[in-house]
């Protein structure tokens, strides 16, 4: 599985565009990148999944570079409700071990 | 359509106690998990079961058990908690096997004293 590394906290205000990015080297020809959501005193919720160029759906958009050695997770117009923790996560969609990392802390402030 | 439900919510046991935390889905999915969530943690995987029938070892399945009761339904027991096991645990499923696409439950929080 390929070893992903994200900041540990981003702070953004309300109305502003947040974007994160996952660093993942040793991406495989097979990996997907997928990220999650999670709420306080929640299970994570799936946001987004991407295999190359740009993937956007009603909640985020994922960019990712020729290469895939990093993606970016774009939430636009950031809400106070958008404050959690994102994960990505790298690997085979037909694996079945899912590897979370530590994540990304996101406070939105007013 | 309720998706995946655990219970219980919370629970407290004692060093040495046993005890099975419940999970079900409704989607009619084939493959289901079970994840601890230490504080300030990331997810790992404990168990999991691809299809009905099956379960295989996560990341860190010392001191749990599972059972796949029946498509809808997975158990994780603990059948001497130690205080290293106070945790979240979350089940999460999925529609087909090794999707990343997985849905998970509200958590159950685990104490041991």
């Amino acid at each position: 599985l390929a070893k992903t590394t994200q900041p540990i906290s981003m702070d953004s205000y309300e109305g502003q565009e947040v974007n994160i990015t996952c660093s993942h080297n040793n991406i495989a020809t097979n990996d997907y990148i997928t990220w999650y959501q999670q709420f306080p005193s929640q299970g994570p919720r799936f946001i987004i999944q991407g295999y190359k160029t740009k993937v956007t759906n009603e909640v985020a958009s994922l960019f990712i570079p020729a290469d895939r050695k990093s993606s970016t997770l774009s939430l636009p117009r950031v809400s106070l409700s958008d404050t959690a923790v994102y994960y990505c996560l790298v690997g085979e969609v037909a694996g079945n071990k899912l590897t979370f990392g530590g994540g990304t802390r996101v406070l939105v402030k007013p | 359509n309720a998706g995946v439900t655990q219970t219980p919510k919370f629970q407290v046991l004692k060093t040495g106690q046993s005890m099975t935390l419940q999970c079900a889905q409704d989607m009619n999915h084939n493959s289901m998990y079970w994840y601890r969530q230490d504080p300030g943690m990331g997810l790992r995987l404990i168990y999991y079961s691809a299809s009905e029938g099956t379960t295989d070892k996560g990341e860190v399945p010392n001191g749990y058990n599972v059972s796949r009761l029946n498509k809808r339904e997975f158990s994780l027991r603990l059948e001497s908690a130690a205080p290293s096991q106070t945790s979240v645990y979350f089940c999460a499923s999925t529609s087909r096997q090794g999707a990343y696409e997985q849905y998970f439950g509200p958590g159950t929080r685990l104490t041991v004293t």
